[in-house]
């Protein structure tokens, strides 16, 4: 099994809400990490956990907040978007280093639309 | 800096013609380049790994070969089915677990 589930598929928000996208994985994978996705762009990474903790944040804007509840469970709070936020939110995984081969397997995607 | 280059940015093909596309990267000390699928509007799906120079891998019509420089993917009598975005990624971490990814071909298989 290679599934990363991602929840909600699609979602439209305003910028004053406050919404979360949700993933999860049941590959036994310590990492996981948030890519975001605009139109026509590879995938751009936004953030790393490595055994439920942050380990890297690429300078992303704190309106975007992740959470990792537990080894399975990814989350991206969202709170006070603008437009430009409007993109193809990526879940994805892998194993750490040392642990296997570090090919991450993503999820669906939630496409996100900031009115 | 490292950085991933992939070209064509588009290729059309006819059913059963074959072709390459081209992955080409400067990183110190790789750990790896990723080769992935991508639908319209749906994530990247793993294809194959590679780890050094002179390795190769095949799935179905698809091989994929690396050399010091640059990985090919090359695509045996296509179907209208392979017609997707070609993705391909290398770390850019000592742990191998972070992934800048080449601006994609953009591949379209005519029947």
């Amino acid at each position: 099994d290679t599934e990363v589930t991602q929840t909600p598929k699609h979602l439209v928000m305003g910028m004053t809400n406050k919404k979360s996208l949700k993933c999860e994985q049941h590959m036994g994978h310590r990492a996981m990490y948030w890519y975001k996705q605009k139109a026509k762009k590879p995938p751009e990474l936004m953030f790393v956990y490595s055994y439920e903790k942050l380990s890297i944040n690429e300078s992303v804007p704190s309106r975007f907040s992740p959470e990792c509840p537990n080894s399975s469970l990814l989350n991206l709070h969202l709170h006070a978007l603008q437009p430009e936020d409007s993109a193809l939110y990526l879940c994805a995984s892998s194993h750490s280093r040392g642990r296997g081969n570090t090919e991450a397997f993503f999820g669906q995607g939630t496409r996100l639309t900031v009115v | 800096e490292d950085q991933v280059t992939q070209s064509p940015e588009a290729l059309r093909l006819q059913e059963g013609e074959s072709s390459s596309l081209n992955c080409s990267y400067t990183v110190s000390g790789l750990r790896g380049l990723f080769w992935y699928r991508q639908d319209p509007g749906k994530g990247p799906e793993f294809l194959f790994t590679l780890y050094s120079a002179g390795e190769e891998k095949e799935k179905e019509r698809l091989k994929a070969t690396l050399t010091k420089k640059e990985s090919f993917l090359h695509i045996t009598a296509p179907k209208p089915e392979d017609s997707a975005t070609y993705l391909c990624a290398v770390p850019y971490n000592n742990a191998g677990n972070m992934l800048t990814f080449g601006g994609g071909t953009r591949l379209m298989v005519k029947p």
